[in-house]
């Protein structure tokens, strides 16, 4: 099957910085990729939709400044939490479509701590 | 994209067969079924999709009644490894834009 890889699996940073979390398609290009926010004991929320080569969409409520998307190639898509704060220690999901698919493949997710 | 109803939680032991049911009284006649599997601290896994009657692959059955307001995800002789959130999700099969609801917790008992 197809997969998604995401980048680092663990994070801890101190407030006030910012971090970088990578998703990556690697049998496959993904025009499309999507990123997802998992908070204890919740389901996954769609933050935003990451497209290559334009800018990304955000669901309502989620500030684009603060969590910033780059969809540089067809095998990769960036978010970089911004000025991180702890409640933004969460567990983020990236997903990606295969065209000629019809599931969504997911990664293995990156667990973010802010102290 | 359809609203899904699931249970919040199931308990089993091994080597029985788990039924978890999901409602989707609006379900379009675009929509496909699609169930997910989650771990702890992993992304969600595909089990199976499906778009009416049943569906059956190498580690669940579907099964979706004529009117597609409904669908039952089979798991057979579970195992502790089971143990995880499954996520039932309708939309159409080119929409990746996934809305999640509850989940079921499934819980696999010795």
């Amino acid at each position: 099957g197809a997969v998604v890889s995401q980048h680092p699996s663990r994070v801890i940073c101190k407030s006030g910085t910012s971090v970088k979390i990578e998703c990556r398609s690697l049998d496959f290009q993904a025009t499309t990729m999507f990123w997802y926010r998992q908070f204890p004991k919740q389901s996954l929320m769609l933050m935003a939709t990451s497209n290559e080569g334009s800018k990304a969409t955000y669901e309502q409520g989620v500030e684009k400044d603060k969590f910033l998307i780059n969809h540089a190639s067809l095998t990769l898509s960036t978010l970089t939490v911004t000025s991180a704060h702890p409640e933004d220690s969460s567990f983020y999901i990236c997903s990606a479509d295969r065209d000629s698919g019809t599931e969504a493949f997911f990664g293995q997710g990156t667990r973010l701590t802010v102290v | 994209l359809a609203k899904t109803t699931q249970p919040i939680s199931m308990d089993s032991y091994e080597g029985q067969e788990v039924n978890i049911t999901c409602s989707h009284n609006n379900i379009a006649t675009n929509d496909y079924i699609t169930w997910y599997q989650q771990f702890p601290s992993q992304g969600p896994r595909f089990i199976i999709q499906g778009y009416k009657t049943k569906v059956t692959n190498e580690v669940a059955s579907l099964f979706i009644p004529a009117d597609r307001k409904s669908s039952t995800l089979s798991l057979p002789r579970v195992s502790l490894s089971d143990t995880a959130v499954y996520y039932c999700l309708v939309g159409d099969s080119g929409d990746y834009k996934l809305s999640f609801g509850a989940g079921t917790t499934v819980t696999v008992r010795a």
